[in-house]
This record gives C-alpha cells, sequence and structure tokens, in this order.
C-alpha cells in the first residue's frame, strides 16, 4: 500500500541552486527515511527523521519532519549536476519492520 | 561483505522459464527484504525475512514467486514459469533488526527481462 508520496514528481535545476522535495504520508509513523537513487539500481539511504525529530542535517541535506502535517522535506543546497538522481521517501508499514516507498521524484540537476 | 551482493546483475530468460536471484547481505545484518522495481516507478514490496522468524510474504505477487533464506545468510528468489510483466529490477536490502530504526542497504539489483 502507498505511504509517502513525493511531490513534485520531477524538478529540473541549475547547478549551485537549491532543491526542495516533499513528502506526504497517511498513517503514524516513528521515522521517516530518505534514499536516492540513479541509474535505476540500487538505493542509497541519505537520512532518517524519528518522530520526535523536527530537522536533522546531513553535510547539504536538511530534512524536516511535521508529524501534525504527515509530512517531510528534504532540502539539497548548492546543488551539484551529480545529485542528478530519483529521490525516495519511505516508512516502516503500521508496526512491521518492513519500509513502504513512495514513486520517487526524479532531480535534475544541469550544470 | 562490505555491501549487498547481488547475482546475477542482469538476466534475460525465455518466457515460461524458472529463474533464480540471489542475494548476500551484510553480515551481521539479521534483515533481508526483496523489492521489485517496474521501469519508472517505485519500489514494491515482494517479502521480509528477520532472522529465524517466519517470513512475511505478503507482497507475492502470485504463487510463482518463493524465496528462501538460510539463517541469517544468503537469499534467493525464484520465480517459476516467467512471464512478461515480470520484467523489472529486483532489489534487496539488509539492515540491523529493526528497520524501522535503521536504514536499508541495497544492492545494485538483478535486472530481469522475459522474452
Amino acid at each position: 500500500s502507498q505511504q509517502g508520496e513525493e511531490d513534485p514528481q520531477a524538478l529540473s535545476i541549475q547547478e549551485g541552486e537549491n532543491a526542495t522535495m516533499n513528502c506526504s504520508y497517511k498513517t503514524s509513523i516513528n521515522n521517516l527515511q530518505w534514499y536516492r537513487q540513479n541509474s535505476g539500481r540500487g538505493l542509497v539511504h541519505l537520512i532518517l527523521i524519528r518522530s520526535n525529530e523536527r530537522e536533522k542535517h546531513s553535510g547539504r541535506l536538511r530534512v524536516t519532519l511535521d508529524t501534525s502535517k504527515k509530512s517531510s522535506s528534504l532540502l539539497i543546497t548548492a546543488s551539484r549536476a551529480a545529485d542528478t538522481a530519483s529521490y525516495f521517501c519511505a516508512t516502516p508499514q503500521g508496526g512491521s519492520e518492513k519500509l513502504v516507498f513512495g514513486k520517487g521524484m526524479k532531480l535534475t540537476v544541469n550544470p | 561483505g562490505a555491501g549487498v551482493s547481488q547475482s546475477p546483475s542482469n538476466k534475460v530468460t525465455e518466457k515460461g522459464k524458472d529463474v533464480e536471484l540471489r542475494c548476500d547481505p551484510i553480515s551481521g545484518h539479521t534483515a533481508l527484504y526483496w523489492y521489485r522495481q517496474r521501469l519508472g516507478q517505485g519500489l514494491e514490496f515482494l517479502i521480509y525475512f528477520q532472522g529465524n522468524s517466519a517470513p512475511d510474504k505478503s507482497g507475492l505477487p502470485s504463487d510463482r514467486f518463493s524465496a528462501e533464506r538460510t539463517g541469517e545468510s544468503v537469499s534467493t528468489l525464484t520465480i517459476q514459469r516467467t512471464q512478461q510483466e515480470d520484467s523489472a529490477v529486483y532489489l534487496c536490502a539488509s539492515s540491523l533488526a529493526g528497520s524501522g530504526n535503521y536504514g536499508y542497504t541495497f544492492g545494485s539489483g538483478t535486472r530481469l527481462t522475459v522474452v
């Protein structure tokens, strides 16, 4: 079942600009995770934010979580061409350990 | 190993044949997951193994799909009598116990093409 849903579905920006991606989800969560996928292969875990956290940073990445709105955002600052990829948000389904992934958002950073 | 290893990386098979996909998780990761990703789509959950517990098979799309895992090591995903709709990238991931608290580490996937 679909849990997270990224918005927008595609984003094209110039190198050096910031990119913001949003994720909305439906049910209560204990954490939300963001992943990156290059070239349709394995996903890379970027960052995990817990339900009692509001903001988290990792390098050029900034993630926020608003549990009252059931939404999260991923901000990539000073984007680079190498950031071109698909980005997915994921949340644990119910009380289980498996993650449910959104459909993904394609980011293109033009040099 | 240092990462999750999947083999083969690419597989082309004829419709009706059986295929077996292999996943070697990170040593010490008790949880192992299989997902399927059709072209341009999101990830579709297939099956989840956690230690010696009964696997969660709720995502398997039909009885043509099955998976095994020996202890906390290698897993194989078998698709019998393949159909063209089975064409996709099959992704394996592992994590420490309680993936709700730890991220997944994914393999590079097996791209299956059924002709």
